[in-house]
């Protein structure tokens, strides 16, 4: 959802579990989504997208859920890395401007 | 096909000086929007340019400027520099709008002393 940049969930997994980031939007009306990766020192970079009119989108090693319905987002990355530790962040657009959550910190436990 | 390019990557100012970072964007893409990075404030939305016009702009004050070439590669430029102001800039590309498959760039680390 909205920025509120207070704090930063975290989360840690053992390498080779599976891992979920979760995020919480707020504007129904927004009808496009992407998940973004951030690691210390670099941009954000574009991880998956999905539309309002879809409920699920699959990558590699990556799944999107959103359930509209409580607008809320999921990405779900499966046999996690340690590659993948890094802050995850989702963005909502309403077709005028993406507003990004706060984001999650993920820690992969070797 | 190249990334989104920033430069500088890293850069000291003292307050009151003015700064001009610039964007260049993916080949192609014709949109190009600028946020404000900050541990305390999260990822914040500066504007947006799309074919050398400011499409939507976010809660700044008007010491934040920014401009599109005809080339769509992008400058803002921050007057007056206040300590605030350090934080990672960041500059995204998209082929389109409303802005699709935003791209971000490595960012410009500006510090204020």
């Amino acid at each position: 959802g909205e920025s509120v940049g207070l704090h930063l969930p975290t989360l840690s997994v053992q390498e080779g579990d599976n891992s979920i980031i979760n995020c919480a939007y707020s504007n129904s009306a927004s009808d496009y989504f992407i998940w973004y990766k951030q690691e210390s020192g670099k941009g954000p970079q574009f991880i998956i997208d999905i539309r309002s009119n879809m409920d699920k989108r699959q990558g590699q090693r990556v799944t999107v859920l959103l359930n509209k319905t409580v607008k809320h987002l999921s990405l779900q990355i499966a046999a996690t890395q340690p590659g993948d530790s890094a802050v995850y962040f989702c963005a909502e657009n309403t077709g005028n401007q993406f507003y990004f959550g706060t984001g999650t910190s993920l820690t992969v436990i070797p | 096909k190249a990334g989104v390019t920033q430069t500088p990557r890293y850069l000291i100012k003292t307050r009151g000086q003015q700064v001009t970072l610039s964007c260049s964007p993916i080949s192609g893409h014709r949109s190009v929007s600028w946020y404000q990075q900050t541990p305390g404030q999260g990822l914040q939305f500066l504007f947006e340019y799309f074919s050398e016009t400011q499409r939507n702009k976010g809660n700044f004050p008007g010491r934040f400027s920014g401009r599109q070439f005809s080339n769509s590669r992008s400058e803002m430029n921050v007057s007056t520099l206040e300590l605030g102001d350090s934080a990672l800039y960041l500059c995204a590309s998209s082929p389109r709008v409303p802005q699709t498959e935003a791209f971000f760039g490595q960012g410009t680390r500006l510090t204020v002393v």
